[in-house]
């Protein structure tokens, strides 16, 4: 499968703990998107990747949340001390950008779900 | 107030109906205009996309963006079960490609 993964699909914790999540992207694509998505709502932006450097960080993105891509492959998001407000799915998405101002296609990997207990 | 707005049905049809989902949307910037199609616990699938005003089509759907409107719509002929699922708008804002603005999704029930 060359699409992008998500480990692992769902994660059960209790509150205050905290959890990491790894996504794997396509293998060529440079750059790298997490979403949050609550039941009912679309995907929210997060924070994005090109290659290694963090570019881009959502208010949404609290202190508790840190989220790293080392060497450009594979991204992690941590949230720490989580809460029940943290329950939701955490998607990620890769992309070949080209270019700072032009459109490129995100491509969606299935998700983790995570319920905080 | 949202920045995108979509009705989040659920929308029921029988199998062979015309779809029309729409989306509006207060930005006037937004230049770039999506349509992506998540099945059930899984990630949206990118269906179409569209470049400022005017009409899309590809096989059974056709995207539609009045921007003097700021609406967006999209069309499936020909429903089929098979396309059951949440349907979600996206936008673009032209000085940040990176970051979508997603609808909150309409849930589709095409009934064989």
């Amino acid at each position: 499968d060359t699409g992008v993964s998500q480990n692992p699909r769902h994660k059960i914790t209790k509150r205050g703990q905290n959890v990491t999540f790894r996504c794997d992207p396509i293998s060529e694509h440079n750059r790298l998107y997490w979403y949050r998505q609550t039941l009912g709502q679309g995907p929210e932006f997060l924070t994005y990747f090109q290659n290694e450097a963090q570019l881009e960080k959502s208010r949404l993105l609290s202190d508790r949340f840190s989220a790293e891509r080392p060497k450009g492959s594979f991204s992690t998001l941590e949230i720490q001390r989580t809460e029940q407000g943290d329950s939701a799915m955490y998607l990620c998405a890769s992309s070949l950008g080209t270019g700072s101002s032009s459109y490129n296609e995100q491509f969606f990997g299935p998700g983790t779900r995570l319920t905080v207990l | 107030q949202k920045e995108v707005e979509q009705d989040p049905g659920p929308l029921s049809v029988p199998e062979g109906a015309i779809v029309s989902l729409n989306c509006t949307y207060s930005n006037s910037a937004f230049q770039y205009f999506m349509w992506y199609r998540q099945y059930s616990r899984k990630g949206p699938e990118l269906l179409m996309y569209t470049y400022s005003s005017g009409n899309k089509e590809d096989g059974r759907f056709t995207a539609q963006v009045d921007k003097s409107s700021k609406y967006i719509s999209l069309f499936i002929r020909d429903s089929q079960p098979s396309d059951s699922a949440t349907y979600l708008c996206a936008m673009i804002l032209p000085y940040n490609f990176n970051k979508f603005y997603f609808g909150s999704g309409t849930k589709l029930n095409v009934k064989p």
